[in-house]
């Protein structure tokens, strides 16, 4: 069993569609990331968080530690939100080691 | 700020032989990390080097290996590659002093490509 599972795996929405995926973890955590990549590479960090909820724009990432799970939500999906979304966690120490996920493939359709 | 660079972008090498891959973080950053992302895989850790000490190594054979010299900089080096290690290549750059938890900015990649 990975340390971080995602779900959905694959997800398409219309635009418009609030849409959320998750993130279980089994591992110990100083933070979690929820990062973005889209096609051709390029990965940009969309959140770090160790406790509650953040809000960037339209995304909402929230972290229950004893649950060990975390959620990320995009509210008024667009076609550009298109991408691969990717959970990450930092099991802590004096290192910056990240355990990934496996992705979860957006499509928005307009 | 100028953000993480990775060099070469793309690269194509013939199987036995070696390839050195570098990453120049953001100014002031003092951690680089190493991932190989594989459509199989995904993103796996491969090592972190800090103040050009390696503090953490992935489940990795010793082909693969890097170094950081005193500018931040790191190279990471395959050494007798084989066609499984064609893959992504990505450094991150965080502040990373010590424990706690630091964001990570990702370069762009080296797509490497074995023949």
């Amino acid at each position: 069993k990975n340390e971080v599972e995602q779900s959905p795996q694959n997800l398409t929405a219309q635009e418009g569609e609030f849409i959320t995926i998750n993130c279980s973890y089994s591992v110990g955590i100083s933070a979690l990331h929820w990062l973005q990549q889209h096609p051709g590479g390029g990965i940009v960090s969309l959140f770090m968080l160790s406790s509650g909820k953040k809000k960037h724009g339209r995304l909402i990432a929230t972290i229950n530690i004893q649950e060990k799970h975390s959620s990320l939500h995009i509210t008024a999906s667009h076609p550009r939100d298109s991408a691969v979304y990717i959970c990450a966690v930092d099991p802590g120490g004096a290192t910056n080691k990240l355990i990934f996920g496996t992705g979860t493939l957006l499509a928005v359709q307009p | 700020k100028a953000g993480v660079t990775q060099t070469p972008r793309y690269l194509i090498k013939t199987r036995g032989q070696q390839v050195t891959l570098s990453c120049s973080p953001i100014s002031g950053h003092r951690s680089v990390s190493w991932y190989q992302q594989t459509p199989g895989q995904g993103l796996q850790f491969l090592f972190e080097y800090f103040s050009e000490t390696q503090r953490n190594k992935g489940n990795f054979p010793g082909r693969f290996s890097g170094r950081q010299f005193s500018n931040s900089r790191s190279e990471m080096n395959v050494s007798t590659l084989e066609l499984g290690d064609s893959a992504l290549y990505l450094c991150a750059s965080s502040r990373g002093t010590g424990t706690g938890a630091y964001e990570q900015y990702f370069g762009p990649g080296t797509r490497l490509t074995v023949t």
